[in-house]
């Protein structure tokens, strides 16, 4: 059984450009949710999909945005890009059971840099 | 929002030795709260949690305390071995219920080095 995957795996950006980065959630799953990782900090949330919609989102601006499929992968948007963006972008699923969170699990991520 | 405060940031140990990391939190409705191990290059890997209605719980040689009332919880690692040796992070959640919908805060990790 596969876990989650994330692709590409690595990439390298210029300050300006757009990326999207795709993510397949363990089966079984159908909630993902996106973490901003930079070097030597823990992750920290972007948002979550559920149902195809944003259901919550962290503290980043709009530059991020993404989407959620009827197959329940997701894809992960940035505009504009900063070198600050330059970070690991991990990629969780998870599913609901009675109002409780069962089996969060990350992929290995996405290693983006912008120059 | 919630705030999760990690230390040490570094723990060198022997082999076999104990190894303890331990975090406090700010939101007193936070109600799960797991702890990853991150190797060079992968994502986070949960190796134990705990949820709010339990103070301890115990998988072979990792085990996880919660004191609800003080706000931390501390991951305790016995008879360390130099697979061990990994980043790990403590991390906090009001679960799923209302509009949480299980956003991890996660702590700044403690680098943890095991030696033979």
């Amino acid at each position: 059984d596969a876990g989650v995957t994330q692709s590409p795996t690595h990439l390298i950006k210029t300050r300006g450009q757009q990326v999207t980065l795709r993510c397949s959630p363990k089966s079984g799953h159908d909630t993902v949710s996106w973490y901003q990782q930079a070097l030597g900090q823990g992750p920290q949330f972007i948002f979550q999909y559920y149902e195809e919609e944003e259901r919550q989102r962290g503290n980043f601006p709009d530059r991020f945005s993404g989407h959620q499929f009827p197959n329940y992968s997701s894809e992960l948007n940035v505009n504009a890009l900063l070198l600050g963006d330059s970070a690991l972008y991990l990629c969780a699923s998870s599913s609901y059971s009675g109002a409780q969170l069962y089996g969060y699990t990350f992929g290995s991520g996405t290693r983006l840099t912008v120059v | 929002g919630e705030n999760v405060e990690q230390h040490p940031s570094t723990l060198s140990v022997q082999e076999g030795d104990s190894a303890v990391i331990k975090c406090t939190y700010s939101d007193s409705a936070s109600n799960y709260f797991p702890w990853y191990k991150q190797e060079l290059g992968k994502g986070p890997q949960l190796i134990i949690d705990i949820r709010s209605n339990v103070g301890e719980k115990k998988d072979q040689r990792i085990a996880v305390t919660l004191n609800k009332t003080a706000k931390h919880f501390s991951l305790h690692i016995t008879e360390t071995q130099p697979e061990d040796s990994a980043v790990y992070f403590c991390a906090a959640s009001r679960g799923a219920g209302g509009t949480s919908y299980g956003k991890l805060t996660f702590g700044q990790g403690t680098i943890l080095t095991v030696h033979p």
